[in-house]
């Protein structure tokens, strides 16, 4: 009965470093969604898988930010080049299906922090 | 695009005492989903409670209850009985149900609720 779990939980890189934030959704959820959550704020979408098809990535703030589900299962979060602005906690969610109805359950986060 | 606001940054309640959180929301959908998330100190967030829009009747989860008033677009939580285990963050969160939409979860900018003894 795990639920979503993500790693590292916490993430210092200096800037300019690439980072890679893995999320592992709650076994059989179709449907994962990434967000960010910056300092004070309520938490931001950033991009929904169902399965391994990426199906919205409007969220993503540039094209440093890079998504994927590969076998629909594990996701990963990949920032390139990291900047001050991306320092943020990153919140994964998983439901069971891509039906509205269904409940998003979330992770603990990873908090970046980019010196 | 849907927007909600949380106007009250901070609340404090007494134990034992009743708190009622603020959210509105703005949307051109008649159908949609409405949530109120609590997130503790270093810890995931929750699920405290759910309204649909097309239900008229107010949700209620144990000492956890709303008042959606859908023409207003007013969606508040009203705590009983406050316990200090309720000391978190409150965001209240809409999304749609249009098909075709990522059914993802627009957020307010959330509430921080004290409870003292």
């Amino acid at each position: 009965g795990a639920g979503v779990s993500q790693s590292p939980r916490y993430k210092v890189a200096k800037r300019g470093q690439d980072v890679a934030l893995r999320c592992d959704p709650i076994s059989g959820h179709v449907s994962l969604f990434w967000y960010q959550q910056a300092l004070g704020q309520g938490p931001e979408f950033l991009t929904y898988f169902q399965n391994e098809a990426q199906l919205d990535k409007s969220g993503l703030p540039s094209d440093r930010f890079f998504a994927e589900r590969p076998e629909g299962s594990v996701s990963t979060l990949k920032i390139q080049r990291t900047q001050q602005e991306d320092s943020a906690v990153y919140l994964c969610a998983s439901s069971l299906a891509g039906s509205q109805r269904f409940e998003q359950y979330f992770g603990p986060g990873t908090r970046l922090t980019v010196t | 695009a849907q927007t909600v606001t949380q106007s009250q940054p901070e609340m404090s309640v007494q134990e034992a005492e009743t708190v009622t959180l603020s959210c509105t929301y703005d949307t051109s959908e008649s159908d949609y989903y409405l949530f109120w998330y609590k997130q503790p100190p270093s810890r995931q967030m929750i699920l405290v409670i759910r309204q649909e829009a097309y239900k008229q009747q107010n949700a209620t989860e144990n000492r956890f209850s709303v008042n959606f008033q859908k023409a207003a677009k007013s969606f508040s939580l009203k705590i009983s009985d406050s316990q200090l285990g309720d000391a978190a963050m409150y965001f209240c969160a809409y999304r749609s149900v249009r098909t075709g939409t990522a059914s993802k979860l627009t957020f307010g900018t959330g509430t921080r609720l004290q409870v003292t003894l």
